[in-house]
């Protein structure tokens, strides 16, 4: 079955990048396209935007323009998430999740906790 | 942006009740795009609800979803212990795929 695996948990210091791992497997990578959904400490879901895996093209929500980069490697089926010029509030759970118009956000990853601290 | 607001905040029920779970949108939603998803402490979400009113696979069948335009609903027909968590709506047909703020359902 369709499964995606993040990278592991994150460190950082104001200011600098984090770049966020979701390996796919069990399904036709660039058939979907790949979202990414962060959620703060005892907060909602956030939507960040996505990837269509097939031919890269991106669509981000507009808080995250210019800070954030979504790429995809179809040999590795890998889909990244780049951040930058992070701060404290950017500390969060990070997750991938496979989109499909037909049928929205299915699987999740296990979510990777990115911290912002100096 | 669509904003979504899910009522109530948290609903206080026990086991064998029937919770009913309301999204209602800023403007209409197509509801092909309308989901729903289950969260527990600690883990990811799962989708439940697709396009409004089909369960995702594997969903059992006491999770129902309806609605149309700007008012959605998720109903748990019969609560199981397993049941009790944070359920979110998202609108995944324009962009940005918004999500409401949550309905946490606690053990009463």
């Amino acid at each position: 079955q369709a499964q995606l695996v993040q990278s592991g948990a994150e460190v950082k210091k104001p200011g600098a990048s984090v770049k966020v791992s979701c390996e796919a497997s069990g399904y036709t990578f660039t058939n979907y396209g790949v979202s990414w959904v962060r959620q703060a400490p005892g907060q909602g879901l956030e939507w960040m935007g996505w990837i269509n895996a097939y031919n890269g093209h991106t669509d981000y929500a507009q808080k995250f323009q210019g800070r954030v980069t979504m790429t995809r490697d179809k040999d590795t089926r890998t889909a990244y998430m780049e951040l930058r010029s992070l701060r404290s509030g950017d500390t969060a759970v990070y997750y991938c999740a496979r989109y499909s118009p037909g049928w929205g956000f299915d699987p999740w990853g296990q979510g990777t906790l990115v911290t912002v601290s100096s | 942006e669509i904003v979504l607001t899910q009522s109530p905040g948290t609903l206080s029920l026990s086991p064998g009740e029937r919770a009913t779970l309301a999204c209602r949108a800023s403007q209409s939603v197509d509801s092909t795009y309308l989901g729903w998803y289950q969260q527990k402490p600690g883990q990811a979400p799962r989708l439940l609800i697709y396009g409004a009113s089909n369960r995702a696979t594997g969903i059992p069948d006491r999770f129902s979803g309806s609605g149309s335009g700007t008012d959605f609903t998720l109903t748990i027909s019969r609560l199981e212990s397993e049941d009790f968590a944070v359920y979110y709506c998202q609108q995944y047909g324009d962009s940005p795929y918004t999500f409401g703020q949550g309905t946490k359902v606690e053990i009463k």
